[in-house]
């Protein structure tokens, strides 16, 4: 059984860059087809998704944070990594990370962690 | 704003079928297969149905998914009190190379 697991500061100033890491257990990250995507959900709003990595290669972004977001991962700790740069407080959220397959299921996601953008 | 249009709440009594729709634009949905997740209170999401009407392992047949033209629609039958949760559709938008969700729609069972 896949479990996936967030971590990261739940606190981050605003202007800052925030950097959370999912670690994958129960498989290899690198093994099958997969995208390893991350998602957030404000208190009380609906999903949005952040974008996504194939480790075989390649990355989508959401286009409206394009700009501020590196997702990179780690297949030697089974891990993928989110840095969203320049947070402000429109950035406080809870944060998923969650398993795609190449057949666009979003099939297994972690508990979240809850972050907040504050001086 | 959400690409995909959900209603914001449907409520049903106990036992009984409640539907929830989801619309979008036929470039968005038209020819893409749908998800549905459902978001129990304090919880992750969890894959209810995929590719529009299949259901994972260990989802009970009383949740089914169908599309019709742009449209998306999730059933809910033998409706339970644990069933009060969040629903949400979504689904890979190719233009975008983005994944695209509706607002969601809270379930109420009475």
């Amino acid at each position: 059984q896949v479990q996936l697991q967030e971590s990261g500061p739940g606190l981050v100033k605003p202007s800052q860059t925030l950097s959370l890491t999912c670690t994958v257990s129960g498989g290899s990250i690198n093994s099958g087809s997969y995208y390893w995507s991350w998602i957030r959900q404000p208190a009380g709003k609906g999903l949005e998704w952040i974008g996504r990595i194939y480790t075989r290669g390649g990355t989508n972004y959401n286009p409206s944070l394009n700009s501020r977001v590196t997702i990179s991962v780690d297949t030697s700790k089974n891990q993928f990594s989110l840095k969203l740069s320049s947070v402000t407080a429109a950035d406080t959220a809870v944060y998923y990370c969650a398993r795609e397959t190449a057949m666009d299921q979003l099939d297994y996601w972690g508990q979240g962690t809850r972050v907040t953008v504050s001086s | 704003q959400s690409v995909l249009t959900q209603p914001p709440s449907v409520s049903a009594a106990p036992g009984q079928k409640v539907t929830i729709s989801c619309s979008g634009s036929s470039s968005n949905i038209g020819n893409i297969y749908v998800s549905w997740f459902q978001q129990l209170p304090g919880t992750a999401p969890k894959l209810l149905i995929y590719d529009n009407s299949k259901r994972p392992s260990g989802i009970p047949d009383r949740f089914s998914g169908s599309k019709s033209g742009a449209s998306a629609t999730l059933g809910i039958t033998g409706l339970q009190t644990g069933d009060e949760a969040d629903y949400y559709c979504g689904r890979w938008d190719s233009s975008l190379s983005a994944w695209v969700f509706g607002g969601g729609t809270k379930l109420t069972v009475l």
